[in-house]
This record gives C-alpha cells, sequence and structure tokens, in this order.
C-alpha cells in the first residue's frame, strides 16, 4: 500500500482567505481523491485528480471554489478559497495504488474558519 | 446510486466484549469492500480488504465477512479492548473506481 504525507495537519483561519492543502504520495498513481468530511458526517468526494489534465469535479464542488493542481504522479494540491465557515470540514486525499488494491488517505487536514 | 447502511450508529460495550458492526448496501454490483477506522479529527486508516470474490478476511482480532448477493458485510472485533474506541466506517467500490461511504459506527470500549 502506498504512504500519504498531507499537510498541514490542522489550521485555524479568517473567513475571506485561501488554504492550500498538499499531499505528497510514496508512489506513482495515476489518480488522486480529494474529499470532504463536514462535522459528524461521512466522507464526500470533491474531485479526482489526474495528472496532466483538469481535475473532474463532483457534483456540488466547483474549480472556483476548490481549485486542483496535479503536477507530476506523486503530488497533488487542494486550494479551499474565499472560505466561510461552513468550509470547517476535514479534507483528506486518496489513493488506490492499483485497481481494487484498496484505499489509503492521508492523515486529514482539519481546517475551522472563523 | 449506491447506498450504503451502517447500523448502528454508536456502540458502548464493556472491555472484553465482542464487538458486531454491520454494513448494507443497495448495489450488489461491487468490486470490493473496504474497512477502515478513524480516530477523531484525523485521517482513515485501513483495516480489511475484502474482494467481491471473497467470503471474509481476517486480521488479528478483525474478521470482516462478505455476503455480495445480499449486499451486506459485518465487521467482527473479539475481545474488545479501550483502544478500539473509534468511528468504523465501511467503503464499497464500484467498477468506476468512486468509493461510496456508509455513514459509520462510533465504538466506545469501556475499561
Amino acid at each position: 500500500s502506498a504512504v500519504i504525507s498531507q499537510k498541514p495537519s490542522r489550521d485555524i483561519c479568517q473567513r475571506g482567505t485561501s488554504l492550500t492543502i498538499q499531499c505528497q504520495v510514496d508512489s506513482q498513481v495515476t489518480m488522486m481523491f480529494w474529499y470532504r468530511q463536514q462535522p459528524g458526517q461521512s466522507l464526500t468526494l470533491i474531485a479526482t485528480a489526474n495528472q496532466g489534465s483538469e481535475a473532474t469535479y463532483e457534483s456540488g464542488f466547483v474549480i472556483d471554489k476548490f481549485p486542483i493542481s496535479r503536477p507530476n504522479l506523486t503530488f497533488s494540491t487542494l486550494t479551499v478559497s474565499n472560505m466561510s465557515p461552513e468550509d470547517s470540514s476535514i479534507y483528506l486525499c486518496s489513493v488506490e495504488v492499483g485497481t481494487g488494491m484498496g484505499y489509503t488517505f492521508g492523515s486529514g487536514t482539519r481546517l475551522t474558519v472563523v | 446510486k449506491q447506498e450504503v447502511t451502517q447500523i448502528p450508529a454508536a456502540l458502548s460495550v464493556p472491555e472484553g466484549e465482542n464487538l458486531v458492526l454491520n454494513c448494507s448496501f443497495t448495489d450488489s454490483a461491487i468490486y470490493n469492500l473496504q474497512w477502515f477506522r478513524q480516530d477523531p479529527g484525523k485521517g482513515l486508516t485501513s483495516l480489511l480488504l475484502i474482494q467481491s470474490s471473497q467470503r471474509e478476511q481476517t486480521s488479528g482480532r478483525l474478521n470482516a465477512s462478505l455476503d455480495k448477493s445480499s449486499g451486506r458485510s459485518t465487521l467482527y472485533i473479539a475481545a474488545s479492548q479501550p483502544g478500539d474506541s473509534a468511528t468504523y466506517l465501511c467503503a464499497v467500490r464500484p467498477n468506476d473506481y468512486k468509493l461510496s461511504f456508509g455513514a459509520g459506527t462510533t465504538v466506545t470500549v469501556r475499561a
């Protein structure tokens, strides 16, 4: 399985600002996934990031709010833009190293917007 | 659309008791099913992965079964310990790779 380093682990941000979350994987993967987990809720997929192409966003999530970069096969960033208190959540990245081999998750970024 | 349900939502047991966590899903056309553990405010740790062709997987005190035709999986944790206190999530992977998660079962093991 893969090992994912996710940064930062937590942050407290002012409304109206932006935060960029980074994920570094110890092996090359085609797709990286970004999830949001709102307080008391399960995980919701934000987008799928492929190297060399635009990310694919799920319904309810837009690129202007959650821009994603995927410069190579081991790294991706998610930015939460123009934040409001409703963006307070845990954000997680995930990969599947081989088809059907199971998913590995980063340690999560706990974001609080004040 | 795949719906994943976990019952119960919360569970509190004394130390040493066995735990039984249930996961049901509506679409049996799955690739595999994965059980995760999540500690408060943290990421997900994979516990067990069951492929659609398998009936069960075991790791130490953990055993997970899968009945694909009836859309059910059960996670058994033997001889529970306070360190087992966490939220347990099941996730179903279809052929198109997008995981569907249950809402989780929050377990408290009392010393």
